[in-house]
């Protein structure tokens, strides 16, 4: 079935300092990849997308690159803010059949970044 | 364009007792899923359904089930909860325009804090 892994946390960084936090997976196919951040109390946000090998996603600052040989989509970010302390996700989801509408989920990894 | 929107944000429960959560998808999204997030599972799938149909289904005892209206708008219900049924429930929408294949991306709302005392 499918999996995915992200790096350990939490992850305390300066603010300015660089990110990157790990993901790799495994599925059977080409599954579209996705990061999802989650702010105290709220749900999950949409954070960037890649749907095919060599995709970069990209949104705010945070970029992610579909690598499929390795199967991997690493999230990066150049230079962090206090704003950017959450919870982030990355998941799947392959096409169809068993899997309609069924995202994987990582375990999340806590991202806390001091002024 | 209105996001997803989820009812009631809280809810306090016993034992024994049932409860039904509401999901309003955003407009023209006609797939719903739901994901029950705790902190020792994480992120789980419950069950997905498109046009009234449920699609797929997650590793949930029976007591778990739900259901989508003609206007898309779904509710999942939990019969008999238990404590370990607390946890933060989950709903998001997907589009299908270029396909209905079930793997565009997924828009979250708030979620649904369910406690079982």
């Amino acid at each position: 079935g499918n999996s995915v892994t992200q790096m350990e946390g939490p992850v305390t960084l300066s603010e300015e300092a660089f990110l990157t936090i790990n993901c790799t997976y495994t599925a059977t196919g080409y599954p579209s990849l996705f990061w999802y951040v989650q702010y105290p109390g709220e749900g999950l946000q949409l954070l960037l997308k890649a749907t095919k090998a060599d995709d970069k996603g990209s949104n705010k600052g945070f970029e992610a690159t579909y690598r499929k040989e390795t199967t991997s989509f690493h999230l990066e970010k150049g230079s962090v803010q206090v704003s950017d302390s959450a919870v982030y996700f990355c998941a799947l989801i392959n096409a169809g059949g068993t899997s309609y509408g069924k995202l994987t989920f990582g375990q999340g990894t806590i991202l806390t970044v001091h002024p | 364009k209105a996001g997803v929107t989820q009812t009631p944000r809280y809810l306090i429960k016993t034992r024994g007792q049932q409860v039904t959560l509401s999901c309003s998808p955003i407009s023209g999204h006609r797939s719903v899923s739901w994901y029950q997030q705790t902190p020792g599972q994480g992120l789980q799938f419950l069950f997905e359904y498109f046009s009234e149909t449920q699609r797929n289904k997650g590793n949930f005892p029976g007591r778990f089930s739900g259901r989508q209206f003609s206007n898309s708008r779904s509710e999942m219900n939990v019969s008999t909860l238990e404590l370990g049924d607390s946890a933060l429930y989950l709903c998001a929408s997907s589009s299908t325009l270029g396909g209905t294949s079930g793997r565009n991306e997924q828009f979250f709302g708030p979620g649904t804090r369910l406690t079982v005392l």
